[in-house]
């Protein structure tokens, strides 16, 4: 089974801090994404990587960056943390090339800044 | 733009009534298309994906789906709904990367014993 796995379930940090979310897959996808879920709102992509390296702004990027150093691992980061960036995030992955193919979801991480 | 929209925001169903969820899509080409289904406190899961062929899709749990472009619809459906179902339900459009695609914003379904 494909696993994607989210450092963190329940995170809480202080406004103006640097948060790291770590995601880490396990199927050797290519892609990988970083969606941010909030309640009327569906899912959001904030970033996306389709290769080590490489990344592409998603719909929402602003106050947010990633790295992708390794092929498994996608990190998000919040630079300075802010209380409207308090939201589910939802990492995903998936194999390239193929459109029919599905995205496998970690199970999220719930960040609470305060 | 491809978009998305799922106009229930919020179902209740009794526990063996049967059920459906809307979507309608918007996008240029033959889409792709998904029902996920989240859990509480959960990532999300896929029920059934289309793409091409047969209209009405299969998926897991029971769940199946009908694309009709002339309505530019793809409905989730469930013939007996089981107290186990009550999640939230996505449908999302796919664009060429997959795993990059348009998301409803949700049905929560709640199901009554």
């Amino acid at each position: 089974d494909v696993k994607v796995t989210q450092s963190s379930r329940y995170l809480v940090k202080r406004t103006g801090e640097k948060v790291f979310l770590e995601c880490v897959q396990d199927m050797d996808h290519e892609n990988m994404f970083w969606y941010r879920q909030d309640p009327g709102l569906g899912l959001r992509l904030i970033y996306f990587s389709y290769d080590v390296k490489m990344k592409e702004k998603g719909d929402i990027p602003e106050g947010y960056s990633v790295s992708r150093e390794k092929k498994e691992r996608f990190s998000l980061i919040l630079e300075s943390a802010s209380t409207n960036q308090t939201s589910m995030y939802l990492c995903a992955s998936s194999l390239a090339g193929a459109r029919d193919t599905e995205a496998f979801f970690g199970q999220g991480t719930r960040l609470t800044v305060v | 733009a491809q978009s998305v929209t799922q106009p229930d925001i919020h179902i209740t169903v009794s526990e063996g009534a049967s059920l459906e969820l809307r979507c309608n899509y918007s996008y240029g080409a033959t889409p792709y298309l998904f029902w996920y289904v989240q859990s509480p406190g959960q990532g999300l899961q896929l029920l059934l994906k289309y793409f091409s062929g047969d209209t009405l899709v299969q998926g897991i749990k029971g769940f199946e789906a009908e694309f009709k472009r002339s309505q530019s619809s793809f409905n989730l459906r469930k013939p007996s709904v089981h107290w186990s179902d009550a999640a939230e339900y996505f449908c999302a459009v796919g664009s060429n990367n997959a795993g990059k695609s348009t998301f409803g914003d949700g049905t929560t379904l709640t199901v009554k014993p």
